[in-house]
């Protein structure tokens, strides 16, 4: 089973909608979770930091449910800009981040 | 903010060569350094942790001989594909974190797209 697991997509939506991802991560000690975004063959770059209360950021809503080891990342009015990669990243004990294996976002106009 | 300068942003290379690749960070010391590979559709993998002024540690699979890593300064990490073959034609990305700031945030260089033929 892989440490972090999302649906790879792709989601196709117009423009306006409202789409949300999900995650799931196997090590319960984990600590620390975030949402990343990766435009293709470019760097990641962190979206938003999620935490166990949720919490929003504009348009971007993330939760995490730590008893059901879940994360989720909704989108509201979805923009064009938006369409990118989504990756859910876990960060344990360690320093290291592990990246889930992305889901691709297309918004269309 | 935080910049992370990953150099070269592409390399063509012929099977048995090798390839040096560079991190930097420009405006912040990064004691610790990441180095990730990425397949087409697929997730971002740690290959190895580089620590300035000590070994680095590599993930399980991950050849040391392979992958030389050298973190000689507080500014600079450089990853070597020693004898690249075809298999090994990836994105290679670096990923420093700055002190202080938050866990999650780590700053990425621009990546390498390393292609062996």
């Amino acid at each position: 089973r892989k440490e972090v697991e999302q649906d790879p997509g792709p989601f196709n939506v117009p423009e306006g909608a409202t789409v949300a991802f999900n995650c799931t991560y196997s090590n319960s000690a984990s600590q620390s979770f975030f949402w990343y975004r990766q435009d293709c063959r470019k760097e990641p770059k962190l979206l938003m930091s999620v935490y166990s209360s949720g919490n929003e950021d504009g348009r971007f809503t993330a939760q995490l449910n730590r008893a059901s080891q879940y994360i989720s990342l909704l989108i509201r009015d979805s923009k064009l800009s938006d369409s990118a990669t989504y990756l859910c990243v876990v960060r344990g004990s360690a320093r290291q981040l592990t990246f889930g294996s992305g889901t691709q976002l297309t918004v269309l106009p | 903010g935080a910049v992370v300068s990953q150099h070269p942003s592409r390399v063509i290379c012929k099977s048995g060569t090798s390839v040096k690749i560079e991190c930097r960070s420009l405006d912040f010391q990064a004691t610790t350094m990441f180095w990730y590979r990425q397949f087409p559709k697929q997730s971002l993998m740690l290959m190895a942790t580089s620590n300035e002024g000590s070994k680095a540690t590599y993930e399980q699979g991950v050849e040391k001989d392979k992958f030389l890593i050298n973190h000689a300064s507080l500014t600079l990490s450089t990853l070597t594909v020693t004898s690249a073959h075809p298999e090994d034609s990836s994105f290679y990305i670096c990923s420093a974190r700055r002190q202080g700031a938050s866990l999650g945030e780590a700053f990425f260089g621009q990546g390498t797209r390393l292609t062996v033929v």
